[in-house]
Protein backbone atom coordinates (compact mmCIF):
# COMPACT_ATOMS: atom_id res chain seq x y z
CA UNK A 1 0.00 0.00 0.00
CA UNK A 2 1.26 3.57 -1.16
CA UNK A 3 2.33 5.71 2.37
CA UNK A 4 3.97 8.63 3.75
CA UNK A 5 5.28 8.88 6.86
CA UNK A 6 6.32 12.20 8.51
CA UNK A 7 8.46 12.52 11.37
CA UNK A 8 8.55 14.08 14.24
CA UNK A 9 5.24 14.48 14.40
CA UNK A 10 6.36 17.98 16.40
CA UNK A 11 9.61 19.83 16.67
CA UNK A 12 10.82 22.29 18.78
CA UNK A 13 14.11 24.51 18.48
CA UNK A 14 15.51 27.24 20.14
CA UNK A 15 15.87 30.15 17.22
CA UNK A 16 19.49 29.70 15.24
CA UNK A 17 19.04 26.15 16.20
CA UNK A 18 19.43 24.19 12.59
CA UNK A 19 17.63 20.53 12.49
CA UNK A 20 15.36 18.35 9.61
CA UNK A 21 12.22 17.03 8.75
CA UNK A 22 11.91 14.21 7.65
CA UNK A 23 9.38 12.55 5.00
CA UNK A 24 9.38 8.73 4.05
CA UNK A 25 7.21 7.20 1.25
CA UNK A 26 6.52 3.55 0.04
CA UNK A 27 5.38 3.54 -3.22
CA UNK A 28 5.98 1.72 -6.53
CA UNK A 29 7.23 4.35 -8.26
CA UNK A 30 7.27 8.39 -7.46
CA UNK A 31 5.85 10.94 -10.03
CA UNK A 32 7.16 13.54 -7.55
CA UNK A 33 7.03 14.77 -4.08
CA UNK A 34 5.40 18.39 -2.66
CA UNK A 35 6.59 20.12 0.15
CA UNK A 36 3.92 22.64 1.99
CA UNK A 37 3.90 24.85 4.93
CA UNK A 38 0.69 25.44 6.37
CA UNK A 39 -0.22 28.00 9.16
CA UNK A 40 -2.95 27.69 11.80
CA UNK A 41 -6.34 28.14 10.29
CA UNK A 42 -4.81 28.67 6.48
CA UNK A 43 -4.77 26.37 3.30
CA UNK A 44 -1.17 25.00 2.44
CA UNK A 45 1.25 27.53 0.68
CA UNK A 46 3.29 25.40 -1.99
CA UNK A 47 7.13 25.64 -0.80
CA UNK A 48 8.81 22.86 -3.49
CA UNK A 49 8.62 20.11 -5.91
CA UNK A 50 10.90 17.48 -6.58
CA UNK A 51 10.85 14.93 -9.12
CA UNK A 52 14.09 12.63 -9.22
CA UNK A 53 16.83 11.06 -6.09
CA UNK A 54 19.66 13.60 -5.74
CA UNK A 55 17.54 16.69 -6.51
CA UNK A 56 17.53 19.74 -4.42
CA UNK A 57 15.86 22.35 -4.41
CA UNK A 58 16.60 25.92 -1.57
CA UNK A 59 14.20 28.71 -0.82
CA UNK A 60 15.92 31.11 2.00
CA UNK A 61 16.29 29.10 5.21
CA UNK A 62 14.57 25.90 3.42
CA UNK A 63 16.47 23.45 1.46
CA UNK A 64 14.71 19.53 0.60
CA UNK A 65 16.29 16.90 -0.65
CA UNK A 66 15.15 13.60 -2.41
CA UNK A 67 16.24 9.97 -2.68
CA UNK A 68 14.73 7.18 -3.35
CA UNK A 69 12.85 6.30 0.19
CA UNK A 70 12.45 9.68 1.94
CA UNK A 71 13.40 13.39 1.75
CA UNK A 72 14.57 15.90 4.28
CA UNK A 73 13.91 19.32 4.41
CA UNK A 74 16.48 21.13 6.39
CA UNK A 75 16.07 24.14 8.11
CA UNK A 76 19.20 26.21 8.83
CA UNK A 77 19.05 29.12 11.57
CA UNK A 78 15.32 29.58 11.70
CA UNK A 79 13.29 32.11 13.15
CA UNK A 80 9.91 31.74 14.87
CA UNK A 81 8.03 32.95 11.44
CA UNK A 82 9.03 29.63 10.50
CA UNK A 83 6.87 27.91 13.11
CA UNK A 84 4.47 26.29 11.38
CA UNK A 85 3.09 22.83 10.23
CA UNK A 86 5.00 21.17 6.87
CA UNK A 87 3.05 18.77 5.07
CA UNK A 88 4.27 16.06 2.65
CA UNK A 89 2.76 14.84 -0.45
CA UNK A 90 3.99 12.19 -3.14
CA UNK A 91 2.25 11.52 -6.59
CA UNK A 92 2.78 7.63 -7.23
CA UNK A 93 4.00 7.23 -10.83
CA UNK A 94 0.66 4.83 -11.31
CA UNK A 95 -1.13 7.74 -10.64
CA UNK A 96 -2.35 10.51 -12.75
CA UNK A 97 -3.31 13.15 -10.26
CA UNK A 98 -4.03 11.28 -6.75
CA UNK A 99 -1.52 12.65 -3.91
CA UNK A 100 -0.91 10.68 -0.92
CA UNK A 101 -0.04 13.01 2.06
CA UNK A 102 1.63 12.57 5.15
CA UNK A 103 0.20 13.59 8.43
CA UNK A 104 2.47 16.93 8.95
CA UNK A 105 5.24 17.88 11.41
CA UNK A 106 4.29 20.75 13.55
CA UNK A 107 7.89 23.29 13.70
CA UNK A 108 7.70 25.22 17.00
CA UNK A 109 10.81 27.81 16.88
CA UNK A 110 11.48 29.80 19.80
CA UNK A 111 13.12 33.08 20.27
CA UNK B 1 0.21 37.05 -7.30
CA UNK B 2 -3.22 34.93 -8.01
CA UNK B 3 -4.57 32.72 -5.19
CA UNK B 4 -7.44 30.55 -5.01
CA UNK B 5 -10.25 32.47 -3.55
CA UNK B 6 -12.88 30.50 -0.80
CA UNK B 7 -15.49 31.57 0.69
CA UNK B 8 -16.51 31.62 3.47
CA UNK B 9 -13.90 31.71 5.72
CA UNK B 10 -15.71 30.25 8.72
CA UNK B 11 -19.07 28.93 9.05
CA UNK B 12 -21.25 27.38 12.07
CA UNK B 13 -24.27 25.92 11.15
CA UNK B 14 -26.66 23.52 13.20
CA UNK B 15 -26.85 19.81 12.42
CA UNK B 16 -29.63 18.57 9.58
CA UNK B 17 -29.13 22.26 7.88
CA UNK B 18 -27.58 22.84 4.77
CA UNK B 19 -24.25 24.65 4.13
CA UNK B 20 -22.50 25.64 0.73
CA UNK B 21 -18.63 26.56 -0.11
CA UNK B 22 -17.32 28.63 -3.38
CA UNK B 23 -14.49 28.64 -4.91
CA UNK B 24 -12.99 30.44 -7.73
CA UNK B 25 -9.42 28.82 -9.04
CA UNK B 26 -6.50 30.46 -10.51
CA UNK B 27 -7.54 32.21 -13.69
CA UNK B 28 -6.35 29.07 -16.42
CA UNK B 29 -6.45 26.35 -14.38
CA UNK B 30 -8.26 23.36 -15.68
CA UNK B 31 -8.16 21.34 -12.50
CA UNK B 32 -10.14 21.91 -9.03
CA UNK B 33 -9.99 19.67 -6.08
CA UNK B 34 -11.89 20.03 -3.50
CA UNK B 35 -10.03 18.63 0.12
CA UNK B 36 -11.41 17.96 4.12
CA UNK B 37 -8.69 18.46 6.35
CA UNK B 38 -9.21 17.40 9.91
CA UNK B 39 -7.10 18.95 12.49
CA UNK B 40 -3.67 17.11 12.98
CA UNK B 41 -4.12 15.07 9.48
CA UNK B 42 -2.96 15.71 5.72
CA UNK B 43 -5.64 16.91 3.24
CA UNK B 44 -8.36 14.10 2.62
CA UNK B 45 -9.68 14.39 -1.59
CA UNK B 46 -13.16 14.92 -1.53
CA UNK B 47 -13.93 15.41 -5.43
CA UNK B 48 -11.60 16.80 -8.49
CA UNK B 49 -12.82 18.59 -11.40
CA UNK B 50 -11.20 18.77 -15.00
CA UNK B 51 -12.56 21.77 -16.49
CA UNK B 52 -16.43 20.94 -15.33
CA UNK B 53 -16.43 17.19 -15.67
CA UNK B 54 -15.21 14.99 -12.34
CA UNK B 55 -12.45 12.90 -12.33
CA UNK B 56 -12.28 11.68 -9.59
CA UNK B 57 -15.12 11.49 -6.61
CA UNK B 58 -14.52 8.42 -4.58
CA UNK B 59 -14.19 9.79 -1.19
CA UNK B 60 -17.57 12.16 -1.79
CA UNK B 61 -20.06 10.92 0.40
CA UNK B 62 -22.65 11.38 -2.38
CA UNK B 63 -25.68 10.85 0.44
CA UNK B 64 -25.40 14.35 1.41
CA UNK B 65 -22.24 15.85 -0.37
CA UNK B 66 -22.50 17.16 -4.08
CA UNK B 67 -19.94 19.26 -6.43
CA UNK B 68 -20.46 21.20 -9.26
CA UNK B 69 -18.49 23.32 -11.81
CA UNK B 70 -21.00 23.96 -13.92
CA UNK B 71 -19.04 26.77 -16.37
CA UNK B 72 -15.39 24.86 -15.52
CA UNK B 73 -14.44 27.60 -14.02
CA UNK B 74 -16.17 28.22 -10.32
CA UNK B 75 -17.01 25.87 -8.05
CA UNK B 76 -19.63 24.97 -4.93
CA UNK B 77 -19.54 22.28 -2.75
CA UNK B 78 -22.40 21.27 -0.92
CA UNK B 79 -23.09 19.43 2.50
CA UNK B 80 -26.88 18.65 3.04
CA UNK B 81 -27.66 17.74 5.47
CA UNK B 82 -24.90 18.60 7.76
CA UNK B 83 -23.68 15.92 10.84
CA UNK B 84 -21.56 16.62 13.53
CA UNK B 85 -18.91 14.74 11.89
CA UNK B 86 -18.59 16.82 9.04
CA UNK B 87 -16.58 19.30 11.28
CA UNK B 88 -13.15 20.52 9.63
CA UNK B 89 -11.86 22.58 7.31
CA UNK B 90 -12.83 22.23 3.48
CA UNK B 91 -9.84 23.64 1.20
CA UNK B 92 -10.45 24.44 -2.36
CA UNK B 93 -7.18 23.70 -4.44
CA UNK B 94 -6.72 24.08 -8.68
CA UNK B 95 -3.71 23.58 -10.52
CA UNK B 96 -2.96 23.96 -14.56
CA UNK B 97 -3.64 20.32 -15.04
CA UNK B 98 -4.14 17.49 -12.86
CA UNK B 99 -1.46 15.15 -14.41
CA UNK B 100 2.79 15.32 -14.75
CA UNK B 101 2.57 16.72 -11.21
CA UNK B 102 1.26 20.11 -11.83
CA UNK B 103 1.62 21.91 -8.32
CA UNK B 104 -1.97 22.18 -6.66
CA UNK B 105 -2.73 26.01 -5.38
CA UNK B 106 -5.10 25.90 -2.24
CA UNK B 107 -6.62 28.44 -0.74
CA UNK B 108 -6.87 30.10 2.77
CA UNK B 109 -10.00 27.25 3.61
CA UNK B 110 -13.49 27.45 4.94
CA UNK B 111 -13.76 26.18 8.54
CA UNK B 112 -16.88 24.34 9.35
CA UNK B 113 -18.10 23.55 12.69
CA UNK B 114 -21.65 21.68 13.00
CA UNK B 115 -22.75 22.28 16.11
Amino acid sequence: EDQVTQSPEALRLQEGESSSLNCSYTVSGLRGLFWYRQDPGKGPEFLFTLYSAGEEKEKERLKATLTKKESFLHITAPKPEDSATYLCAVLPLESNYQLIWGAGTKLIIKP
Amino acid sequence: EAEVAQSPRYKITEKSQAVAFWCDPISGHATLYWYRQILGQGPELLVQFQDESVVDDSQLPKDRFSAERLKGVDSTLKIQPAELGDSAMYLCASSKSGYSGNTIYFGEGSWLTVV
